[in-house]
């Protein structure tokens, strides 16, 4: 079951934050952040595990609610290179190599 | 290090044709994952081979197949082709799987189904 992003686009001006949001009605054990610029492969961001700690490199940072079934990732001070479809991809349980993907938000940065 | 390298780049094929798509993983993976991206679908998980095993199957009907040699290079194949084949397909590889790695995508292969 795929799990579902918000919103489906952003528009930012440089240096404005932004969070995009990863929800999923079944229990997870791994959240994946990728980001696709046009015409060009998904590029990995990060991956947080359950029981894991929120993970982050950069300005870009995520977070994992295992309670919920939900992670946020979180863009700071965004620059134009932060420009991009993001997606998160799911995994219900440790190694069951059957990950989905959202359906991707996709984000603006303008000067 | 070569990163993952699917071929051919760009295909053109008429429909109830049939077409194979060639993936060759990072050197040391061995678990190669396919999906097949549309603007209306996004990523749609196809398969994922380890060892020349598939050990998961999306929700796609048997048209699509693949398959995975001993040297970790993997093949999908679609026959009877659709017009609603024309899509992106992404293939992408991990040492053992996605249980702490993230995958490693190719470029793709973007097919053309007229």
């Amino acid at each position: 079951q795929q799990p579902v992003q918000s919103p489906q686009a952003v528009i930012l001006r440089e240096g404005e934050d932004a969070v995009i949001n990863c929800s999923s009605s079944k229990a997870l054990y791994s959240v994946h952040w990728y980001r696709q610029k046009h015409g060009e492969a998904p590029v990995f961001l990060m991956i947080l595990l359950k029981g894991g700690e929120q993970k982050g490199h950069d300005k870009i940072s995520a977070s994992f609610n295992e309670k919920k079934q939900q992670s946020s990732l979180y863009l700071t001070a965004s620059q134009l290179s932060y420009s991009g479809t993001y997606f998160c991809g799911t995994e219900p349980t440790y190694n069951n190599n059957d990950m989905r993907f959202g359906a991707g938000t996709r984000l603006t940065v303008k000067p | 290090k070569a990163g993952v390298t699917q071929t051919p780049r760009y295909l053109i094929k008429t429909r109830g044709q049939q077409v194979t798509l060639s993936c060759s993983p990072i050197s040391g993976h061995r678990s190669v994952s396919w999906y097949q991206q549309t603007p209306g679908q996004g990523l749609q998980f196809l398969f994922e081979y380890f060892s020349e095993t598939q050990r998961n199957k999306g929700n796609f009907p048997g048209r699509f197949s693949g398959r995975q040699f001993s040297n970790s290079r993997s093949e999908m194949n679609v026959s009877t082709l659709e017009l609603g084949d024309s899509a992106l397909y992404l293939c992408a590889s991990t040492p053992y799987g996605t249980g702490n790695y993230g995958y490693t995508f190719g470029s793709g292969t973007r097919l053309t189904v007229v």
